[in-house]
């Protein structure tokens, strides 16, 4: 099946700094790649919508100058969390569609973020 | 707007134990319904799914059915294994590759 891969899978950082989360589809493209995020005992909830080439549409709520999201080609959509700080701390998964598919999704193995 | 609720975990069974794990939904129309499963350090499987009302998805030994009338999309499993150990999302998902997720239920099977 298709494999979609998070790196890194966790990380800790210092209040103020900037974290780069990548999202790669290892053997497929993927015109289409979405990041969630997850607080403890939440749902995962959609924050954005990456489309290769074109900017990336957030949900309502979701500050897009705090989550910097590029898709740069078929296969890497990455997501900055600038200025991090605490309450950024959270679990981040991305997910792919892929291209000329039934629509199905393909889901990374998630990124855990603690800021201190 | 559209929501899953999900029971609430973790949940801990020994091993050939019966499951359920409660699903319910409130949309408005009528979405596809989905399990998912994530297995320690992968990414979320597709377990099965229903796309209709009364359809019943399959896989690995579970099985959830499209309640309408209930709105529920509850996972079942006869005969669980240690295998299973996971967190299983239910969701559901109206065909624009936009999933509403539940917030997920940590199995532990014991053996």
């Amino acid at each position: 099946g298709a494999v979609v891969s998070q790196h890194p899978s966790w990380v800790i950082c210092k209040s103020g700094t900037s974290v780069k989360i990548e999202c790669r589809s290892l053997d497929f493209q993927a015109t289409t790649m979405f990041w969630y995020r997850q607080f403890p005992k939440q749902s995962l909830m959609l924050m954005a919508t990456s489309n290769e080439g074109s900017k990336a549409t957030y949900e309502q709520g979701v500050e897009k100058d705090k989550f910097l999201i590029n898709h740069a080609s078929l296969t890497l959509s990455t997501l900055t969390v600038t200025s991090a700080h605490p309450e950024d701390s959270s679990f981040y998964i991305c997910s792919a569609v892929l291209a000329g598919g039934n629509g199905e999704l393909f889901f990374g193995e998630g990124s855990r973020l603690t800021v201190l | 707007g559209d929501s899953v609720t999900q029971m609430e975990g973790p949940v801990t069974l020994s091993e050939e134990a019966f499951l359920t794990i409660n699903c319910t939904y409130t949309a408005t129309g009528y979405p596809s319904l989905f399990w998912y499963v994530q297995y320690p350090g992968e990414g979320l499987q597709l377990l099965l799914k229903a796309t209709k009302a009364d359809d019943k998805g399959s896989n690995k030994g579970f099985e959830a059915t499209y309640r309408k009338e209930t709105t529920s999309f509850h996972l079942e499993k006869g005969s669980v294994q240690v295998s299973d150990s996971a967190v299983y999302f239910c969701a559901l998902y109206f065909g624009n590759e936009k999933l509403t997720f539940g917030t997920g239920t940590r199995l532990t099977i014991i053996p």
